[in-house]
C-alpha cells in the first residue's frame, strides 16, 4: 500500500539545525520529495532525491535516504525564522502521470 | 499572471448551494490535479487530468465534479456539500510524461479555503 508518515510538529531555536523525518511504505518509489508550504500559500518544491541515492545536499538542505528502513529525512542547517512553515514529504512513481503520495506535513516553528 | 492561480481564494457556502472553484496554469503543462488539504491529515489526491482526460478519481463523492475544458484550466464544481468538506482545495499542474525528478515537479496554486456551513 501507499502511506507516508511524518511527525506533526517540530520546534527549534533560530540558528540550530532542524531535522524532519518521514517514513514511507512503498519500496518501488522512484523519487522522494520535500515540499514547503508557507502560511496562505500552496506547496513549493524544496528538493527531491532519486531512490538510488543515499544523500543529496543543496545549500542549507541535506536529504538523507535509508532505503532499507524506508526512512527519509530533511536537515535544515542554521534554521531561520523564514523557515517556519509546514514541510511535506511525498513519494511518487514513474510512468503515466505523477501521482504524489503526501504525508500529513510537519509544522516547523522557529523561535528566537 | 504566472504559475498556477486559483479563484476564489476564500469561499463560504451553505449545504444547498452550488459553486465552482477555478484553477488556471500559465506554465504550458499538460496535467492538472485537485487535492484536498484538511487539518492534520495528509493531502488527499482527488482528481488527475492528463492531456485533458481524467486519469484518476480517488473515490471522491459525486458532490464534487471536475471539469477540464483545456490544458490550462481546471474546475471543481461543488453541490450539496457537507460541513466535513470544509478544507483547503489545492490545484497543481505538471508536465507529463517525464523521467527526471525535477521535471516531475508539481506546481501548486495558493488554494481555495472552503467553508461549508
Amino acid at each position: 500500500g501507499e502511506d507516508v508518515e511524518q511527525s506533526l510538529f517540530l520546534s527549534v531555536r533560530e540558528g540550530d539545525s532542524s531535522v524532519i523525518n518521514c517514513t514511507y511504505t512503498d519500496s518501488s518509489s522512484t523519487y522522494l520529495y520535500w515540499y514547503k508550504q508557507e502560511p496562505g500559500a500552496g506547496l513549493q518544491l524544496l528538493t527531491y532525491i532519486f531512490s538510488n541515492m543515499d544523500m543529496k545536499q543543496d545549500q542549507r538542505l541535506t536529504v538523507l535516504l535509508n532505503k532499507k528502513d524506508k526512512h527519509l529525512s530533511l536537515r535544515i542547517a542554521d534554521t531561520q525564522t523564514g523557515d517556519s512553515a509546514i514541510y511535506f514529504c511525498a513519494e511518487t512513481f514513474s510512468g503515466g502521470y505523477n501521482k504524489l503520495i503526501f504525508g500529513a506535513g510537519t509544522r516547523l516553528a522557529v523561535h528566537p | 499572471e504566472t504559475g498556477v492561480t486559483q479563484t476564489p481564494r476564500h469561499l463560504v457556502m451553505g449545504m444547498t448551494n452550488k459553486k465552482s472553484l477555478k484553477c488556471e496554469q500559465h506554465l504550458g503543462h499538460n496535467a492538472m490535479y485537485w487535492y484536498k488539504q484538511s487539518a492534520k491529515k495528509p493531502l488527499e489526491l482527488m482528481f488527475v487530468y492528463s492531456l485533458e482526460e481524467r486519469v484518476e478519481n480517488n473515490s471522491v463523492p459525486s458532490r464534487f465534479s471536475p471539469e477540464c475544458p483545456n490544458s490550462s484550466h481546471l474546475f471543481l464544481h461543488l453541490h450539496t456539500l457537507q460541513p466535513e468538506d470544509s478544507a483547503l482545495y489545492l490545484c497543481a499542474s505538471s508536465q507529463e510524461p517525464s523521467l527526471s525528478g525535477r521535471d516531475n515537479e508539481q506546481f501548486f496554486g495558493p488554494g481555495t479555503r472552503l467553508t461549508v456551513l
